[in-house]
């Protein structure tokens, strides 16, 4: 089955950028998608990008996909304290979104 | 406007006993899911519905049984708790078809533990 892997936590200063990181095994996945969770609360959409795509920007969100590598990234810009909080990616298993298959997420703590 | 509904939010079982994690979801969603998220492992899926009548199993299906008797209603049964099923449960929805672009809807979670 498919395989979503993340590094588990990262650390930066308000201001500076954010990249997360995120490696799938399933080449098929028609969407990729970057969701976020706040503590005690449930996953929210943040994004997502078409397999067809290698980049998508919305305000200081970049998305960049490399599909020869099978590696998905996450850019913020200007990362504040309320960034904070758990991403993960997700991809679709078999191409299909029935089956969303998530990454181990992903904790950044933004430094002030 | 609810959105995703679930009850209870806290529950604390033993080991052997059975119960039922109830899931409402008020969009019209056709397609409704249950995941668990663990520790260092992400969130796995459980069991999933494309509609009313019919289910399927995902990743981590042992243990949880579920239906779907109506659109709005996706309910998550442990017949025999066992500890390994101490976890946070999210169920989600999204509409089906045409609509979709795969955006989950998710619920605040319910957080499970089995002594």
């Amino acid at each position: 089955g498919e395989d979503v892997e993340q590094s588990l936590f990262l650390s930066v200063r308000e201001g500076d950028s954010s990249v997360i990181n995120c490696t799938y095994t399933d080449s098929s996945s028609t969407y990729l998608y970057w969701y976020k969770q706040e503590p005690g609360a449930g996953l929210q959409l943040l994004t997502y990008i078409f397999s067809n795509m290698d980049m998508k920007q919305d305000q200081r969100l970049t998305v960049l996909l490399n599909k020869k590598d099978k590696h998905l990234s996450l850019r913020i810009a200007d990362t504040q304290t309320g960034d904070s909080a758990i991403y993960f990616c997700a991809v679709g298993e078999g191409g299909a979104t029935n089956k969303l298959i998530f990454g181990t997420g992903t904790l950044l703590a933004v430094q002030p | 406007n609810a959105g995703v509904t679930q009850t209870p939010k806290f529950q604390v079982l033993k080991t052997g006993q059975s119960m039922t994690l109830q899931c409402a979801q008020d969009m019209n969603h056709e397609y409704m899911s249950w995941y668990r998220q663990d520790p260092g492992m992400g969130l796995r899926l459980i069991h999933y519905s494309v509609g009313a009548g019919i289910t399927d199993q995902g990743e981590v299906p042992n243990g949880y049984n579920v239906s779907r008797s109506t659109t709005e209603d996706f309910p998550l049964r442990l017949l025999s708790a066992a500890p390994s099923q101490t976890s946070v449960y999210f169920c989600a929805s999204r509409p089906q078809g045409a609509r979709a672009t795969g955006e989950l809807f998710f619920g605040e979670g319910s957080r499970l533990t089995v002594l």
